[in-house]
């Protein structure tokens, strides 16, 4: 089993439609929890970190679950820049260092 | 920009043959960790080191090496070749780490193997 697992996708959708992404995580000791997007042939860079309580970045809102090992992320009205690959990573701290583990990522195609 | 910087961007290798891979680390960052993406996957942890030394590993063979200097500029060494190393390498710095801290990737360099 994946450390990190999501639905590969693709996603197509309008613009201007709601997209959810979910994620679980199976590493309980994961201490935090983030949500890169990479476009193609690029180097992933971070959209948001992911909070118990939820957290809301414009127009994205992340939510975790910890008691499920669930990770979401929620994009509204969608626009064509928001086509690209999403991650879900989770950070594991260890003794002497920590390591991101990503998940496969999902892809996003927005059309007009 | 993140002002993190790696090179070469892109280079071809036969099986076999050692390649090293170059990361210079955002200004104040002492702490550089390596991943391999193969095409259609998620990053993979090769390794990170801290100050100079490495502080942690992932499941990757001891042919994958490393090293980082006093400037905290860090160097990824793959000997023996493989196909299957055909893969984007980003390495990623950070101040310190642990759960808060953040990491700011390099563009990458893009391995092909033949």
């Amino acid at each position: 089993r994946k450390e990190v697992e999501q639905d590969p996708g693709p996603f197509n959708v309008p613009e201007g439609a709601t997209v959810a992404f979910n994620c679980t995580y199976s590493n309980s000791a994961s201490q935090s929890f983030f949500w890169y997007r990479q476009d193609c042939r690029k180097e992933p860079k971070l959209l948001m970190s992911v909070y118990s309580s939820g957290n809301e970045d414009g127009r994205f809102t992340a939510q975790l679950n910890r008691a499920s090992q669930y990770i979401s992320l929620l994009i509204r009205d969608s626009k064509l820049s928001d086509s690209a690959t999403y991650l879900c990573v989770v950070n594991i701290v260890e003794e002497y260092g920590n390591k991101l583990v990503f998940g496969a990522g999902t892809i996003l195609r927005v059309k007009s | 920009e993140t002002g993190v910087t790696q090179s070469p961007t892109h280079l071809i290798k036969t099986r076999g043959q050692q390649v090293t891979l170059r990361c210079s680390s955002q200004s104040g960052h002492n702490t550089v960790s390596w991943y391999q993406q193969a095409l259609g996957q998620g990053p993979q942890f090769i390794f990170q080191y801290y100050r100079e030394e490495e502080n942690g590993r992932g499941n990757f063979p001891p042919r994958f090496s490393g090293l980082q200097f006093p400037n905290y500029s860090s160097e990824l060494n793959v000997n023996a070749l493989e196909l299957d190393d055909s893969a984007l390498y980003l390495c990623a710095s950070s101040l310190g780490w642990g759960a808060s801290t953040e990491a700011f990737f390099g563009q990458g360099t893009r391995l092909t193997v033949v």
